[in-house]
Order: structure tokens, then sequence, then C-alpha cells
């Protein structure tokens, strides 16, 4: 069984310039999430989907960053602009519906801005 | 965003030695996690915990869901090279499984 694929895994782009992040959850998985993981800290979630519907998005910083997942399966997260502050690793899990809480993870994206 | 608090935040093995590591919250968590971060990949699963008490082990790693449900402890028996990486507590409240993670265990090779 694959896993989670996220692409692209590293991305260098000047602040002010646009980025998009893909994820393809696991086949199967209903429940996609795109977490943030700063340099010596854990993942914090920025947003969950249950099928194509954005169920909690709380924590994603609206002004600058929004995502899709137009068809219940792969995602996308964007950042327009880009800060310095968004350098990170944007990762993506998923999860089978009803067991939310074992949630498999994709190798990430390192997105640096300069 | 809240973050559990993990200690010690890094430790260094030597292969054989038993590890301990724990996480704290100054409020209630309903399921407690265990995940294990290598360098360049994402967090991978490694305990899960439902109940306060509860212990389960997964081969050389067992966890235990504290009778408080405040904290949660990992131990590793005889460590072996491929443990070093992060590993990570996670904690959920409700249903939305929604997991606040800690800041890290890094473990390392004692030179």
């Amino acid at each position: 069984e694959a896993g989670v694929v996220q692409s692209p895994r590293y991305k260098i782009i000047e602040k002010k310039q646009p980025v998009a992040f893909w994820c393809n959850p696991i086949s199967g998985h209903n429940t996609l999430y795109w977490y943030r993981q700063n340099l010596g800290q854990g993942p914090e979630l920025l947003i969950r989907y249950e099928n194509e519907e954005a169920v909690d998005d709380s924590q994603l910083p609206k002004d600058r960053f929004s995502a899709e997942r137009l068809k219940g399966v792969d995602s996308t997260l964007k950042i327009q602009p880009a800060e310095l502050g968004d350098s990170a690793v944007y990762l993506c899990a998923s999860s089978k519906t009803g067991r939310s809480y074992e949630q498999y993870f994709g190798p990430g994206t390192r997105l640096t801005v300069t | 965003g809240q973050q559990l608090n993990q200690s010690p935040q890094s430790m260094f093995i030597q292969e054989g030695e038993d590890v301990s590591m724990n996480c704290t919250s100054s409020s209630i968590f309903n399921t407690w996690l265990w995940y294990k971060q290598d360098p360049g990949e994402g967090p991978v699963l490694l305990i899960a915990l439902y109940k306060a008490g509860e212990l389960t082990s997964n081969g050389r790693l067992t966890a235990q869901f504290g009778i408080t449900r405040k904290d949660s402890f990992l131990n590793i028996s005889a460590s072996i090279p491929s443990d070093v990486g992060i590993y990570f507590c996670a904690g959920a409240r409700g249903s939305q499984g929604n997991l606040i993670f800690g800041k890290g265990t890094k473990l390392s090779v004692k030179p």
C-alpha cells in the first residue's frame, strides 16, 4: 500500500512569491490534514478535511494561506504571498474515518523563503 | 499554539541501554500517541493509548497512559542504533482527532 505522497519535497522561493504544495493521501483515507512543523518543534495543525469539506481551519492564516480538496482525494495548500516566517516543513497526513487518531504522515515539503 | 512538555529534550544512548522519556500537560487528554520522526521524513505512529492507566507494547517499545490523563511515558528497551531519531508525543481531547504535539525528544548515539 502506497503511503501519503507529497510534492515537491523541497522548495526555495523569495518572499512575496506564491507557492503551492500537493498531497495525495493513502487510498481509502477520507480524512486529510495539513500541518506546519517549525524547526525544533512538533507539527501544528493548519487544516483538516473530511472528504472535500474543511471541518477545522481555525489555525489556518486565511489572509495568505488557502487549501482545497475539490474531489475529496488529493489536496493543495497554497501560500500567497510568502513571508520569511513561513519557512518550515509542511506535512500532510491522512486517516481512515473513525480512526482519526491514527494519522499517517507524508515526508513533507521543506519550504525556505529568502 | 499549545504544545505538550516533553522531557528530556535530548539524550544520548549506548547500544543495549534502556531509554525512558515522558510527556506532560496541564490539561487532560483522552488519547495519547507516540510518533518517531527520522530526518527528512514525516512522523511515524509507534503506539496509541486510549484509556487512563493503559500500558501498551510494540516490540521493544512500551508506553503508558498516565492515570491522571495529563501525562504519558515511553520506554525503549535494549536500544539499537536505528532507534535514533526524534520522538514526539501527541494528545487529543475529543472525538475530532485533532492532535497536539510535544516538541520532541531527540535520541542520539553516544560518541
